[in-house]
Order: structure tokens, then sequence, then C-alpha cells
């Protein structure tokens, strides 16, 4: 079953607005990541935030993270034509007794945004 | 410092074929991560390999699929008779470490078709 959902499922807004993509997931985690997929390319990592952390930021990005409610969020400020993309989060499950750390992902969020 | 490098980019192999997919990750990493991805989806955990070892292959299908890392080469994906529910993307990851602070380096991935 899916870990990571996003949502919504797509977004499409016009270049210099701002673009919130949620993420839900279920079960504790270690810490949670978004990454960038452009059509047909491979993924890009964007920023991770650690379970203790409430809140992160990287040029115009802002990431939140509310373990309570098992949720986060991904703000993209000022958006350009070049953001188009699918974005995903992703959350760190550890199985310690395994020795095993799995990175499992939702199904993403298609932003389109319009120039 | 070279990304995590998949080859080939693209497959297409006929029903029953096999398909080797080659995955060599960021120097200085020793553990690798196959996800698989169907269309408008995310990407769905595999197996995770440390050199000579599979710690977690909960994600791959008992039959026809398996895994290696050697200690020198490549990590290789190995489908054996595909079927035409092969066919997708297949991206592996690479860190230096495991843990919590465990961030993954995507490769461009391998797109397979079965025809």
């Amino acid at each position: 079953s899916q870990q990571g959902e996003e949502d919504p499922q797509a977004l499409s807004i016009q270049e210099g607005e701002n673009a919130t993509m949620n993420c839900s997931y279920k079960t504790s985690i270690n810490n949670l990541q978004w990454y960038r997929q452009n059509s047909g390319r491979g993924l890009v990592h964007l920023i991770l935030i650690r379970s203790n952390e409430r809140e992160k930021h990287s040029g115009r990005l802002r990431v939140t993270l509310d373990t309570s409610k098992k949720s986060s969020s991904l703000l993209i400020t000022a958006s350009r034509a070049a953001d188009t993309a699918s974005y995903f989060c992703a959350t760190l499950i550890g199985y310690s007794g395994a020795g095993s750390y799995q990175l499992t992902f939702g199904k993403g969020t298609k932003l389109s945004v319009i120039p | 410092n070279a990304g995590v490098m998949q080859n080939p980019r693209h497959l297409v192999r006929r029903r029953g074929q096999e398909a080797r997919l080659r995955c060599s990750p960021m120097k200085g990493h020793s553990h690798v991560y196959w996800y698989r991805q169907l269309p408008e989806e995310g990407l769905k955990f595999m197996v995770y390999l440390q050199k000579e070892n599979i710690i977690d292959e909960s994600g791959m299908p008992k039959e026809r699929f398996s895994a290696e890392f050697p200690k020198e080469g490549p990590s290789i994906l190995r489908i054996q008779q595909v079927v035409r529910g092969d066919s997708a993307a297949y991206f592996c990851a690479s860190s230096p470490q495991r843990g919590p602070a465990l961030e993954a380096f995507f490769g461009q991935g391998t797109r397979l078709t079965v025809v």
C-alpha cells in the first residue's frame, strides 16, 4: 500500500504564483524527502526534513512537517515555467531489526506552470 | 563525480526474453536500491543491496526477478521471461550510508518495453 499520498494529483498555476503540494503518510518515519521528476527523466532530490524538524527552506522551496498529523507540505514560491514537473514525497522507514531502511514514494503531484 | 549511471536508457524485449538492467552507483556509494515506476504512478521499492549482499528484497516479485551487486562492477537487475506487465521505468538509487540520514541519488532510469 502507498505510504505517502500527495494532494492534489494535478495542479496548474500561472507563472509567478505559489504552488503548494501536500503529502500524508501512515506510519512513523525517520525523515521525509521531496523529489522532482521531469517528464521521462530521473528523480532529482529537492529537500530532506527529519522527523524532529518542523520546517526547512531551500531557495524558493519551503517544506513543513507535522508528525502529529502525519503530513508534510511543499511550497514553491514565485513559480517558473521550468518548475513544471511531477513532485513526489518519499518517507524513510527503518526496519532496525533487519538493518534496512526504505524510501517509500507516493504517486506524485503533477505541477504545470503556465508562462 | 559522475552521478548514478544506468544503462541502457531504453530497452525493448520480446515476451519470453531476458532483460538485464545495469546500475553503477556514485563513487563512494556502497548501497544500491532498485525501484519500479509504472506510468502515472510513484516509485515502488523492489530491492536494497550492499556489495555482495541482498539486504531487503521484500519488494521483488518472487519469480523471474533477481538482483545482484558484485564486489566489482555494477549492480544488475535481471528479469527472466519478460511479460507485457514488466514494461515500466526501472530506477536505481545509491547512497553512501544507511540509516536515518539516508539521502538517495537516482539514476535516469531504464525504460523497459516488452512487445
